[in-house]
């Protein structure tokens, strides 16, 4: 069975420039995180779904970072405009119904992103 | 204070050590407790679970102290391919929080 599958694994753009990541979750899971990662630090959330709908978008910063999970399958993360700070791994994750109680999240790869 | 802390290391052991990571957390009504395991340049997979009595899984063993608010692991009889950074990750409601990492550094 395929895992989490992200991309793109890295880019590289100027500061003020847009970019968006993709991910594609589990077959059958109704739940997807984005997550970023800086260098030393755990995974920090961003967003959470339950199937279309953003159930946790708290930590989001609304003026220049947006997502989507129009059919309630694959995600899309934007940033507009990006800026230097904005370097780091993103992370997609996806759980079953019971993911939560498990503690089992799936994650892709990730992508890497540097802001020059 | 943050809302879970763990000493970042890195612990270096040869291998064959016996080994212990602490974590603690801020938030008494965390519900569930996990811990991660995340190689270099890839993506955290879940180790396994905290349980209140405390849990085993071969050579690792995870313990909870709900009144001190910390969780442990240990390894034992360390391997070259445990080194790796370990996360801990507690639940509150519908957020999982994970925490710094602790690095681990097995030698030969």
């Amino acid at each position: 069975e395929a895992g989490v599958v992200q991309s793109p694994r890295y880019k590289i753009i100027e500061k003020k420039q847009p970019v968006a990541f993709w991910c594609n979750p589990i077959s059958g899971h109704n739940t997807l995180y984005w997550y970023l990662q800086n260098l030393g630090q755990g995974p920090e959330l961003l967003i959470r779904y339950e199937n279309e709908e953003a159930v946790d978008d708290s930590q989001l910063p609304k003026d220049r970072f947006s997502a989507e999970r129009l059919k309630g399958v694959d995600s899309t993360l934007k940033i507009q405009p990006a800026e230097l700070g904005d370097s780091a791994v993103y992370l997609c994750a996806s759980s079953g119904l019971a993911g939560l109680n498990t503690g089992e999240l799936f994650f892709g790869e990730g992508s890497r992103l540097t802001v020059l | 204070r943050k809302e879970v802390e763990q000493d970042p290391g890195p612990f270096n052991v040869p291998e064959g050590a016996t080994v212990a990571f602490n974590c603690t957390y801020s938030n008494s009504a965390s519900q569930s407790f996990f811990w991660y395991r995340q190689d270099c340049r890839k993506e955290p997979k879940l180790l396994m679970s905290v349980y209140s009595s405390g849990n085993e899984d071969g050579r690792f063993t995870a313990q909870l102290n709900r009144a001190s608010q910390y969780i442990s692991l240990l390894i034992r009889d360390s391997k070259l391919s445990d080194s790796a950074t370990y996360l801990c990750v507690v639940r509150a409601a519908s957020t999982l929080t994970f925490g710094k990492g602790t690095m681990l550094l097995v030698s030969p």
